[in-house]
Parts: structure tokens; C-alpha cells; sequence
């Protein structure tokens, strides 16, 4: 157990919708990451907040959004979803750059 | 820019050994290697930092070069619970970007 939360595990949508998921940091830990993983293919980095501020910014869509809040769990937000959205979509987070990243057991979403 | 691994696959026989390479076009602050198995989590293995320090397992080595911005990960004595797909990771000024894997299969 890596001690990062995420929720839902599955998440089954149609075309067009939002959808929201969630990711709680290890305790202590102030950064998160997001992460994409399409069918056996490598991690495309989304996004990165440190206590509550965007860091850096990877290949997020524009439909695509996040945010970390005060207490430092973190959402991304996916509106007008497409069937190529379909994905895991992995939360890691860690102390701090430079620091280990500990990846949630990650969300896996199916867009129909 | 996504970091290059290589080889893209290797196959094995317990208790050969291994290295996969990593490298970057851009100036690195840290480089990650990451282990995941078929629909789990990628799972720590070693980070190199600029300048020289290291955190990772025991059993896990691997190198730096930070004028070439070039990782490798040894993998020596391969068992069969080493099967999975080795990431590395780059993590610049403002993002982290991850190569595209490399697939190691360990025989008996």
C-alpha cells in the first residue's frame, strides 16, 4: 500500500460527460502529480500542484483540470469526454521535487 | 520531450543479468526509474539526483550521467518476480516526463 488514495477505481461514462476524480496524498507529502496511461502505453505527465499551487503543466487537455485543496487532496476534473479519454489515470505524490513519487492504485476509465 | 529507453523489450533467464538505458535531450534535476506490473501501479525503484545523491532498494543499482543527461538501471541476478515494464522518468525545471518502457520478461 503506497498510502495514496484514489476514487473511484472504475468509472464507466458516456461520450460528453464530466466526470471527477479524486486523489489523497500521502500523509506529509505536499505535491501531486496526475498522470495518463492509455492502453499498455507509457505515463503521460498531466499535471503538478505543490500545496495547492500549480507547479507545471504537461499534456493537459483544456477539457482536462485540476486543483489541490487546502487540504491537499487533489481532483482532476474531465468534461466533455471523448472515447479516447479512455484511460488509467494515476495519481502520485511526494514530498516534495526531487523526492520519491508514491502512485495510487489509479482510476480506470472506460468512455462509451 | 520524452526521455528514450532502451531496449524497448528483453528477455531473460533467472539469474542473468540486465541494464536499461535512459536519455534525455534536456539538462535533468532527477531521474526516477519505476517498475509496473500488467494493471498495478508503478512502483519505486531508484531516483539519481543532480549531483550525485541517490535514494532506491538495495538490491537496485543504477547510474547518472548528468553531463550526457543518460540513466541506466542494473538489474543483476534477474529473478522472476523482476517481469514487468521499467520506466524512467526525467524530471526537468517544470514537468516530468516518462519514456515509453522498456518490457522485461524473466524466464525460469
Amino acid at each position: 500500500d503506497s498510502g495514496v488514495t484514489q476514487t473511484p477505481k472504475h468509472l464507466i461514462t458516456a461520450t460528453g460527460q464530466r466526470v471527477t476524480l479524486r486523489c489523497s496524498p500521502r500523509s506529509g507529502d505536499l505535491s501531486v502529480y496526475w498522470y495518463q496511461q492509455s492502453l499498455d502505453q507509457g505515463l503521460q505527465f498531466l499535471i503538478q500542484y505543490y500545496n495547492g499551487e500549480e507547479r507545471a503543466k504537461g499534456n493537459i487537455l483544456e477539457r482536462f483540470s485540476a486543483q489541490q485543496f487546502p487540504d491537499l487532496h487533489s481532483e482532476l476534473n474531465l468534461s466533455s469526454l471523448e472515447l479516447g479519454d479512455s484511460a488509467l489515470y494515476f495519481c502520485a505524490s511526494s514530498v516534495a521535487k526531487g523526492d520519491i513519487q508514491y502512485f495510487g492504485a489509479g482510476t480506470r476509465l472506460s468512455v462509451l | 520531450q520524452q526521455p528514450v529507453q532502451s531496449p524497448q523489450a528483453v528477455i531473460l533467464r533467472e539469474g542473468e543479468d540486465a541494464v536499461i538505458n535512459c536519455s534525455s535531450s534536456k539538462a535533468l534535476y532527477s531521474v526516477h526509474w519505476y517498475r509496473q506490473k500488467h494493471g498495478e501501479a508503478p512502483v519505486f525503484l531508484m531516483i539519481l539526483l543532480k549531483g550525485g545523491e541517490q535514494k532506491g532498494h538495495e538490491k537496485i543499482s543504477a547510474s547518472f550521467n548528468e553531463k550526457k543527461q543518460q540513466s541506466s538501471l542494473y538489474l543483476t541476478a534477474s529473478q522472476l518476480s523482476y517481469s514487468g515494464t521499467y520506466f524512467c522518468g526525467t524530471e526537468g525545471n517544470n514537468d516530468m516526463r516518462f519514456g515509453a518502457g522498456t518490457r522485461l520478461t524473466v524466464k525460469p
